[in-house]
Protein backbone atom coordinates (compact mmCIF):
# COMPACT_ATOMS: atom_id res chain seq x y z
CA UNK A 1 0.00 0.00 0.00
CA UNK A 2 1.70 3.54 -1.37
CA UNK A 3 0.85 6.06 0.85
CA UNK A 4 2.89 8.25 -0.92
CA UNK A 5 2.84 8.71 -4.63
CA UNK A 6 4.50 10.37 -7.30
CA UNK A 7 2.26 9.54 -10.15
CA UNK A 8 4.91 11.08 -13.00
CA UNK A 9 7.83 8.83 -12.58
CA UNK A 10 9.16 11.75 -15.57
CA UNK A 11 9.00 15.44 -16.76
CA UNK A 12 11.19 17.44 -19.24
CA UNK A 13 11.34 21.59 -19.09
CA UNK A 14 12.58 24.34 -20.91
CA UNK A 15 15.60 25.63 -18.94
CA UNK A 16 14.12 29.34 -17.42
CA UNK A 17 10.70 27.86 -17.37
CA UNK A 18 8.98 26.11 -14.02
CA UNK A 19 8.94 22.76 -13.21
CA UNK A 20 5.84 21.29 -11.16
CA UNK A 21 6.87 18.11 -9.57
CA UNK A 22 3.35 16.23 -7.62
CA UNK A 23 2.69 14.48 -5.20
CA UNK A 24 -0.01 12.63 -3.44
CA UNK A 25 -0.96 11.12 -0.36
CA UNK A 26 -3.42 8.37 1.61
CA UNK A 27 -2.68 9.30 5.24
CA UNK A 28 -4.35 12.06 6.77
CA UNK A 29 -1.92 11.64 9.47
CA UNK A 30 0.95 13.29 8.17
CA UNK A 31 2.91 16.18 9.56
CA UNK A 32 5.72 17.00 7.65
CA UNK A 33 6.12 16.66 4.04
CA UNK A 34 9.84 17.04 2.88
CA UNK A 35 11.29 16.91 -1.08
CA UNK A 36 14.40 15.62 -2.34
CA UNK A 37 17.04 15.75 -5.14
CA UNK A 38 19.03 13.04 -6.13
CA UNK A 39 22.11 12.77 -8.75
CA UNK A 40 23.12 9.19 -9.46
CA UNK A 41 25.69 7.85 -7.23
CA UNK A 42 24.77 9.99 -4.26
CA UNK A 43 22.65 9.96 -1.53
CA UNK A 44 18.97 12.46 -1.50
CA UNK A 45 19.99 16.21 -0.55
CA UNK A 46 17.21 17.43 1.28
CA UNK A 47 15.76 20.57 -0.57
CA UNK A 48 12.69 21.94 1.14
CA UNK A 49 9.81 21.03 3.77
CA UNK A 50 6.67 22.11 4.61
CA UNK A 51 4.47 21.45 7.93
CA UNK A 52 0.93 19.99 7.37
CA UNK A 53 -0.29 23.50 9.66
CA UNK A 54 1.10 25.62 6.48
CA UNK A 55 -0.36 25.64 2.92
CA UNK A 56 2.94 27.25 1.32
CA UNK A 57 7.01 27.40 1.78
CA UNK A 58 9.58 28.76 -0.06
CA UNK A 59 13.13 29.04 -0.16
CA UNK A 60 15.30 30.35 -3.44
CA UNK A 61 13.66 29.04 -6.04
CA UNK A 62 11.80 26.57 -4.38
CA UNK A 63 8.48 26.39 -3.64
CA UNK A 64 6.28 23.98 -1.83
CA UNK A 65 2.18 23.84 -1.77
CA UNK A 66 0.34 21.34 0.24
CA UNK A 67 -3.74 21.04 0.08
CA UNK A 68 -4.58 19.12 2.58
CA UNK A 69 -8.18 18.37 1.18
CA UNK A 70 -7.30 17.47 -1.92
CA UNK A 71 -4.28 15.39 0.13
CA UNK A 72 -1.74 16.91 -2.60
CA UNK A 73 1.36 18.60 -2.52
CA UNK A 74 3.98 20.17 -5.36
CA UNK A 75 6.93 21.62 -5.36
CA UNK A 76 7.71 24.63 -8.45
CA UNK A 77 11.42 25.53 -9.34
CA UNK A 78 11.36 28.72 -10.61
CA UNK A 79 13.59 29.39 -13.07
CA UNK A 80 14.72 26.05 -14.30
CA UNK A 81 18.11 25.30 -14.61
CA UNK A 82 20.41 22.54 -16.14
CA UNK A 83 21.72 21.49 -13.16
CA UNK A 84 18.18 20.81 -11.65
CA UNK A 85 18.10 17.51 -13.58
CA UNK A 86 17.59 14.87 -11.30
CA UNK A 87 15.46 12.60 -9.45
CA UNK A 88 13.40 14.37 -6.91
CA UNK A 89 11.49 12.25 -4.23
CA UNK A 90 8.68 13.76 -2.08
CA UNK A 91 8.30 12.32 1.76
CA UNK A 92 6.07 12.10 4.52
CA UNK A 93 6.13 11.81 8.38
CA UNK A 94 3.48 10.00 10.22
CA UNK A 95 2.66 12.27 13.35
CA UNK A 96 1.81 9.21 15.46
CA UNK A 97 5.12 7.06 14.80
CA UNK A 98 7.33 9.09 17.28
CA UNK A 99 10.54 9.24 15.21
CA UNK A 100 11.86 10.69 12.55
CA UNK A 101 10.57 8.06 9.88
CA UNK A 102 9.69 9.64 6.62
CA UNK A 103 7.61 7.60 4.10
CA UNK A 104 9.11 7.87 0.43
CA UNK A 105 7.47 8.11 -2.64
CA UNK A 106 9.32 6.37 -6.11
CA UNK A 107 10.23 9.71 -7.34
CA UNK A 108 9.83 11.85 -10.67
CA UNK A 109 13.00 12.14 -13.23
CA UNK A 110 13.36 15.90 -13.99
CA UNK A 111 15.15 16.81 -17.14
CA UNK A 112 16.24 20.19 -18.03
CA UNK A 113 16.77 21.04 -21.32
CA UNK A 114 19.11 23.72 -22.41
CA UNK B 1 26.27 20.28 3.13
CA UNK B 2 25.16 17.54 4.83
CA UNK B 3 28.00 16.19 6.79
CA UNK B 4 26.76 12.99 7.20
CA UNK B 5 29.39 10.29 5.91
CA UNK B 6 29.18 6.86 5.40
CA UNK B 7 31.42 3.94 4.44
CA UNK B 8 31.83 2.35 2.73
CA UNK B 9 30.94 3.60 -0.69
CA UNK B 10 30.32 0.03 -2.54
CA UNK B 11 30.76 -3.47 -1.01
CA UNK B 12 30.17 -7.16 -2.69
CA UNK B 13 29.51 -9.80 0.02
CA UNK B 14 28.31 -13.35 -1.00
CA UNK B 15 25.10 -14.82 -0.30
CA UNK B 16 24.87 -16.22 3.37
CA UNK B 17 27.54 -13.64 4.76
CA UNK B 18 27.15 -10.87 7.06
CA UNK B 19 28.16 -6.84 6.99
CA UNK B 20 28.21 -4.01 8.65
CA UNK B 21 27.78 -0.20 6.94
CA UNK B 22 29.27 2.82 9.15
CA UNK B 23 27.76 6.36 9.04
CA UNK B 24 28.78 9.77 11.17
CA UNK B 25 26.23 11.68 11.79
CA UNK B 26 25.80 15.50 10.97
CA UNK B 27 27.56 17.54 14.18
CA UNK B 28 25.10 18.04 16.82
CA UNK B 29 22.50 15.42 15.70
CA UNK B 30 21.44 12.94 17.93
CA UNK B 31 19.07 10.63 16.04
CA UNK B 32 20.33 8.62 12.79
CA UNK B 33 18.00 6.86 10.83
CA UNK B 34 18.46 4.07 8.03
CA UNK B 35 17.34 3.78 4.88
CA UNK B 36 17.43 1.04 1.84
CA UNK B 37 16.54 2.16 -1.68
CA UNK B 38 16.16 -0.68 -4.04
CA UNK B 39 16.64 0.21 -8.01
CA UNK B 40 13.45 1.99 -9.14
CA UNK B 41 12.16 2.78 -5.77
CA UNK B 42 12.29 5.29 -3.13
CA UNK B 43 14.01 4.77 0.34
CA UNK B 44 12.30 2.73 3.13
CA UNK B 45 12.87 3.00 6.59
CA UNK B 46 14.79 0.22 8.18
CA UNK B 47 15.12 1.73 11.86
CA UNK B 48 15.95 4.80 13.85
CA UNK B 49 18.64 5.58 16.51
CA UNK B 50 18.35 8.01 19.12
CA UNK B 51 20.58 8.42 22.51
CA UNK B 52 21.99 5.05 21.48
CA UNK B 53 18.57 3.05 21.84
CA UNK B 54 17.03 1.97 18.60
CA UNK B 55 13.18 3.46 18.90
CA UNK B 56 11.29 2.96 15.53
CA UNK B 57 11.53 0.04 13.50
CA UNK B 58 10.35 -0.36 9.86
CA UNK B 59 9.33 -3.57 7.76
CA UNK B 60 12.69 -5.18 8.06
CA UNK B 61 13.08 -8.60 9.45
CA UNK B 62 15.13 -9.04 13.22
CA UNK B 63 18.89 -9.90 10.67
CA UNK B 64 19.00 -6.30 10.02
CA UNK B 65 19.91 -4.92 13.44
CA UNK B 66 22.45 -1.66 14.54
CA UNK B 67 23.86 0.54 16.96
CA UNK B 68 24.65 4.03 17.93
CA UNK B 69 27.38 4.55 19.64
CA UNK B 70 28.29 8.27 22.14
CA UNK B 71 29.54 10.10 19.76
CA UNK B 72 26.07 9.51 17.53
CA UNK B 73 27.78 7.43 14.74
CA UNK B 74 26.08 4.46 13.81
CA UNK B 75 26.64 0.58 12.34
CA UNK B 76 23.77 -1.11 10.60
CA UNK B 77 24.32 -4.64 10.26
CA UNK B 78 22.90 -7.33 7.76
CA UNK B 79 23.12 -11.41 8.69
CA UNK B 80 22.32 -14.00 6.40
CA UNK B 81 22.78 -11.98 3.55
CA UNK B 82 20.15 -12.82 0.87
CA UNK B 83 19.90 -11.57 -2.92
CA UNK B 84 17.33 -9.32 -2.55
CA UNK B 85 19.35 -7.41 0.50
CA UNK B 86 21.18 -5.88 -2.80
CA UNK B 87 20.41 -1.97 -2.62
CA UNK B 88 21.53 1.42 -1.81
CA UNK B 89 22.00 1.59 1.81
CA UNK B 90 21.41 5.61 3.24
CA UNK B 91 21.78 6.76 6.47
CA UNK B 92 20.16 10.08 7.51
CA UNK B 93 20.72 12.45 10.57
CA UNK B 94 18.06 14.47 11.83
CA UNK B 95 17.40 17.06 14.92
CA UNK B 96 13.58 17.67 14.18
CA UNK B 97 11.21 16.37 11.95
CA UNK B 98 11.32 19.47 9.25
CA UNK B 99 14.46 18.33 8.09
CA UNK B 100 16.68 15.34 7.76
CA UNK B 101 19.91 15.20 5.96
CA UNK B 102 20.93 11.90 3.81
CA UNK B 103 24.56 10.49 3.61
CA UNK B 104 26.09 9.44 -0.16
CA UNK B 105 25.05 5.75 0.74
CA UNK B 106 26.96 2.41 0.22
CA UNK B 107 25.77 0.26 -2.57
CA UNK B 108 25.66 -2.90 -1.41
CA UNK B 109 25.86 -6.34 -3.72
CA UNK B 110 24.89 -9.51 -3.22
CA UNK B 111 25.80 -12.22 -4.89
Amino acid sequence: DQQVKQNSPSLSVQEGRISILNCDYTNSMFDYFLWYKKYPAEGPTFLISISSIKDKNEDGRFTVFLNKSAKHLSLHIVPSQPGDSAVYFCAARPSTSGTYKYIFGTGTRLKVLA
Amino acid sequence: ETGVTQSPTHLIKTRGQQVTLRCSSQSGHNTVSWYQQALGQGPQFIFQYYREEENGRGNFPPRFSGLQFPNYSSELNVNALELDDSALYLCASSQTASEAFFGQGTRLTVV
